[in-house]
C-alpha cells in the first residue's frame, strides 16, 4: 500500500513551549491529509481535514488557534501544537488520501508535554 | 455520518478463520465500507473496502450484504499478528470517523 511517513514519532516538550509534526505522503499526491488525536484505551477523533492549498476544516471543539494546520504541497501536510499543556499529551495520527477512496495512515506521534 | 456497530472484542485460536462482523444500517448508497485496523502505539493499517460486491485481497476478505446493512470482514487463517483492534468505517467524501472497533484476541 501507499506510504505515509510521520515524524518525530515521540517528543517530549517543555509546557508553553510549541512543537511541530509532520506528515509526508512517499509515493502519492494527498491531495487531502487529515490529523486525529487519540488518547490512551480511546479510538481515533478526527481533528480536521485539509486539503492542499486551503485552509483547514476544524472539527467541532477543536481550537484552530491551538492546533495549527497548514497543508502547504500535495505530499507535506504539518500540525503544530502551540503553547503545550500536559493535557495536550496524546498519540496524534495523520492520514492522507489521493484520488482513490482508501486513506494511509502515518505511523503516529507520541507528544509528551511536561 | 453513518454510524456502524461492532462487537467490543472477540477471540480466536491461531490458524482459524475469524469473522468479523459490521453493522451500519443507515448506509447511504454513495458510503464505502471500509476496514482498518490498529496495534498498539501504531496508526491504522488499511486492511480492505468495498461499496456493494464482496471484495478479496491478500490480508482479507469483506463480505457486504446485498442490502449493504452490514458487512463481514473474514481473515481466513489468524495468526498472532493479526491480533489488533479492528474498524469498520464508512466513508463519503469526508474524514474517517473511527468507532470503539473490535479489539481481536488471537489464541495459539
Amino acid at each position: 500500500g501507499a506510504v505515509v511517513s510521520q515524524h518525530p514519532s515521540r517528543v517530549i516538550c517543555k509546557s508553553g513551549t510549541s512543537v511541530k509534526i509532520e506528515c509526508r505522503s512517499l509515493d502519492f499526491q494527498a491531495t487531502t491529509m487529515f490529523w486525529y488525536r487519540q488518547f490512551p484505551k480511546q479510538s481515533l477523533m478526527l481533528m480536521a481535514t485539509s486539503n492542499e492549498g486551503s485552509k483547514a476544516t476544524y472539527e467541532q471543539g477543536v481550537e484552530k488557534d491551538k492546533f495549527l494546520i497548514n497543508h502547504a504541497s500535495l505530499t507535506l501536510s504539518t500540525l503544530t501544537v502551540t503553547s503545550a499543556h500536559p493535557e495536550d499529551s496524546s498519540f496524534y495520527i495523520c492520514s492522507a488520501r489521493g484520488g482513490a477512496p482508501e486513506a494511509f495512515f502515518g505511523q503516529g506521534t507520541r507528544l509528551t508535554v511536561v | 455520518d453513518a454510524k456502524t456497530t461492532q462487537p467490543n472484542s472477540m477471540e480466536s485460536n491461531e490458524e482459524e478463520p475469524v469473522h468479523l462482523p459490521c453493522n451500519h444500517s443507515t448506509i447511504s448508497g454513495t458510503d464505502y465500507i471500509h476496514w482498518y485496523r490498529q496495534l498498539p502505539s501504531q496508526g491504522p493499517e488499511y486492511v480492505i473496502h468495498g461499496l456493494t460486491s464482496n471484495v478479496n485481497n491478500r490480508m482479507a476478505s469483506l463480505a457486504i450484504a446485498e442490502d449493504r446493512k452490514s458487512s463481514t470482514l473474514i481473515l481466513h487463517r489468524a495468526t498472532l499478528r493479526d491480533a489488533a483492534v479492528y474498524y469498520c468505517i464508512l466513508r463519503d467524501l469526508g474524514g474517517m470517523r473511527f468507532g470503539a472497533g473490535t479489539r481481536l484476541t488471537v489464541k495459539p
